[in-house]
């Protein structure tokens, strides 16, 4: 079973640039989810879809970010402009649901550095 | 805001002992689920417990939850050097479903 796809896994961009992550979950899953890790802390809950529509998103600073889930399927997140205070890792992961007793799978992350 | 605050921050134990990581909650959930992580790659699912249970056991690892106090923990016996990891709490919260992870236990295994 192929798991959850980020890309890119690397991305340096200056301030007040914008930048873009995709993610690809794993077929079949419902729910995504997608985290910002800051060095030394737990994953931020940012957004979490359930196919197509938005389950929570009360972390996800508006002003700044936005995310979309296409056809409830894949999904990008867009940061722009960028603040050096978001240099950290993006994490997306999918589950199969959000309400049932199911675990969450995760991809290997996009490490951005804002400069 | 995280949901979950573990105990404690970085742990450093020799090989053969074992390794208890302890989470506190704030909210009502569903389930609560352990994750461990190692340095710079993606998160990976260890164990889930339901809200209705109170002990579960996987392999080496058992974790207990007290939903009166909430809070749980995670005992890692035997420990090896490959479980040089950092260990997160996340809970499945029971209003909204959000998946929120706390802010991590740092496990050194000394050869």
């Amino acid at each position: 079973e192929a798991g959850v796809a980020q890309s890119p896994r690397y991305k340096i961009i200056e301030k007040r640039q914008s930048v873009a992550f995709w993610c690809n979950p794993i077929s079949g899953h419902a729910t995504l989810y997608w985290y910002q890790q800051i060095l030394g802390q737990g994953p931020k809950l940012l957004i979490q879809f359930q196919n197509n529509g938005v389950v929570d998103d009360s972390q996800l600073p508006k002003d700044r970010f936005s995310a979309e889930r296409l056809k409830g399927v894949d999904s990008t997140l867009k940061i722009q402009p960028a603040k050096l205070e978001d240099s950290a890792v993006y994490l997306c992961a999918s589950s199969l649901s959000s309400t049932g007793n199911t675990e969450a799978f995760f991809g290997q992350g996009t490490r951005l550095t804002v400069v | 805001s995280q949901q979950g605050e573990e105990d404690p921050q970085a742990l450093s134990i020799q090989e053969g002992e074992n390794a208890t990581m302890n989470c506190s909650y704030k909210t009502s959930i569903n389930n609560l689920q352990w994750y461990r992580q190692n340095s710079g790659r993606g998160l990976v699912h260890l164990i889930l417990i339901r809200s209705n249970e109170r002990e579960k056991h996987s392999g080496r690892l058992r974790v207990t939850l007290d939903t009166s106090k909430k809070s749980s923990s995670l005992l890692i016996t035997a420990s090896r050097a490959a479980d040089t990891a950092s260990y997160f709490c996340a809970t499945r919260e029971d209003s909204s479903y959000k998946l929120i992870f706390g802010s991590g236990t740092r496990l050194l295994v000394r050869p």
